[in-house]
């Protein structure tokens, strides 16, 4: 399968914990976003790469999210001293340059308890 | 901030019914897109539409792309159970645009 690939689907974690995410791009695309989703809401953007360099994070939600592509292949995601609030289905999508087609991958919901 | 109005939020149809929802906004968009998520998944694409009075086809599916490029619907006849989702519609503000806004949604609910 040569799709967005996400891991893992599933975390649980404890408030104050610390959680990363992964997430392997379609190969040939040289765009990767990250956004967000919770319950009842469509996906909200984050952040996104353009090969290595992250051209926008204005939009993480807080200093405590952050982000990295270090060779402009796979990304990671990270978040600090979690938070109930940043419980939700964290969605990583990758495209070609300019869009507009951007595919997703199956995403990785987080519980924070 | 450019949002996307989707409606109907909910709509429950016997298997064989035709339906339309759809996707308004008061700004312009470069492009929009479709997508359908299931529970737990990530969005699928199902279709991506680019120019003003553009009318795509995917099956029994039909997309069209308003002429002003501000609206979009979606359009399935006889629907049937596999059909089942949330139907998502997400845009691009401009040529160079890096972000999709979406708005919340259709859940749809096709009943055998």
């Amino acid at each position: 399968d040569t799709g967005v690939s996400q891991d893992p689907r599933h975390k649980i974690t404890k408030r104050g914990q610390n959680v990363t995410f992964r997430c392997d791009p379609i190969s040939e695309h040289n765009r990767l976003y990250w956004y967000r989703q919770t319950l009842g809401q469509g996906p909200e953007f984050l952040t996104y790469f353009q090969n290595e360099a992250q051209l926008e994070k204005s939009r993480l939600l807080s200093d405590r999210f952050s982000a990295e592509r270090p060779k402009g292949s796979f990304s990671t995601l990270e978040i600090q001293r979690t938070e109930q609030g940043d419980s939700a289905m964290y969605l990583c999508a990758s495209s070609l340059t300019p869009p507009p087609e951007a595919f997703f991958g199956q995403g990785t919901r987080l519980t924070v308890v | 901030t450019q949002l996307l109005e989707q409606s109907p939020q909910f709509l429950s149809i016997q298997e064989g019914e035709n339906l339309t929802v759809y996707c308004n906004s008061s700004s312009v968009f470069s492009s929009l897109q479709w997508y359908r998520q299931e529970p737990g998944e990530g969005p699928v694409l199902l279709v991506t539409v680019v120019t003003g009075g553009e009318v795509k086809k995917l099956k029994r599916l039909t997309f069209q792309f308003g002429d002003a490029r501000k609206d979009s619907s979606l359009h399935i006849t006889a629907a049937q159970p596999g059909d089942t989702g949330l139907y998502l519609c997400a845009g691009y503000s401009g040529a160079g645009s890096y972000q999709l806004t979406f708005g919340k949604g259709t859940k749809l609910s096709v009943i055998p």
